[in-house]
């Protein structure tokens, strides 16, 4: 089985600070994504990568940045964490192409600013 | 811009009942309708998917129907459980593997 690890499962941030949220996949996807859960507004795509050091903004990308720099990682940065950024926020890998299968994902990492 | 409209938000149904949850999307170029299902504390997990050129897929007890000309998709929960009470959402992307467009997610419990 594909395993999406995200480093943290639950952290607390003060506003202002860098954050880093890591995830892994171990399985040789190319593609990554990241995307935040709320309720009622499901899951919005932040970032995603189709390939090493490549990224695309997602729906959401303002205040986030990722780094790509190798296959299974892909990291979320935020630039400043803002209140209104505390959210779960889920990892997913899959594999490209024609005919590939669905997401994998992490079991999320559910981050409190304050 | 919501791409993908799921209804209802909650749902109750009795064990052994009949759970459904519909969703509609708006871009003709989705070719790829999975279902996810989540419980608390977890990712969510892929259940069951649908490619265009079928109008049902079934797996066990949950079932996909596809209206191409409406743009509608539904899933089916036949005989409910009480471990089937869980989070699901539907998607739709291009392709199975690029980024997918979720709808808002519907809470199901099922009552024993």
């Amino acid at each position: 089985d594909v395993k999406v690890t995200q480093s943290s499962r639950y952290l607390v941030k003060r506003t202002g600070e860098k954050v880093f949220l890591e995830c892994v996949q171990d399985m040789d996807h190319e593609n990554m994504f990241w995307y935040r859960q709320d309720p009622g507004l499901g899951l919005r795509l932040i970032y995603f990568s189709y390939d090493v050091k490549m990224k695309e903004k997602g729906d959401i990308p303002e205040g986030y940045s990722v780094s790509r720099e190798k296959k299974e990682r892909f990291s979320l940065i935020l630039e400043s964490a803002s209140t209104n950024q505390t959210s779960m926020y889920l990892c997913a890998s899959a594999s490209g192409g024609v005919g590939g299968y669905g997401y994998t994902f992490g079991s999320g990492t559910r981050l409190t600013v304050v | 811009q919501q791409q993908v409209k799921q209804s209802p938000q909650s749902l109750i149904v009795q064990k052994g009942g009949i759970s459904i949850i519909n969703c509609a999307y708006e871009n003709t170029a989705f070719d790829y309708f999975p279902w996810y299902q989540q419980f608390p504390g977890k990712g969510p997990a892929l259940l069951i998917a649908i490619r265009p050129d079928v109008s049902e897929k079934k797996e066990g007890r949950f079932t996909i129907s596809f209206n191409k000309s409406a743009k509608q998709f539904s899933l089916h929960i036949m005989d409910s459980q009480p471990g089937d009470s869980a989070t699901y959402f539907c998607a739709a992307s291009k392709a199975a593997g690029n980024k997918l467009t979720f709808g808002g997610g519907t809470r199901v419990l099922v009552k024993p």
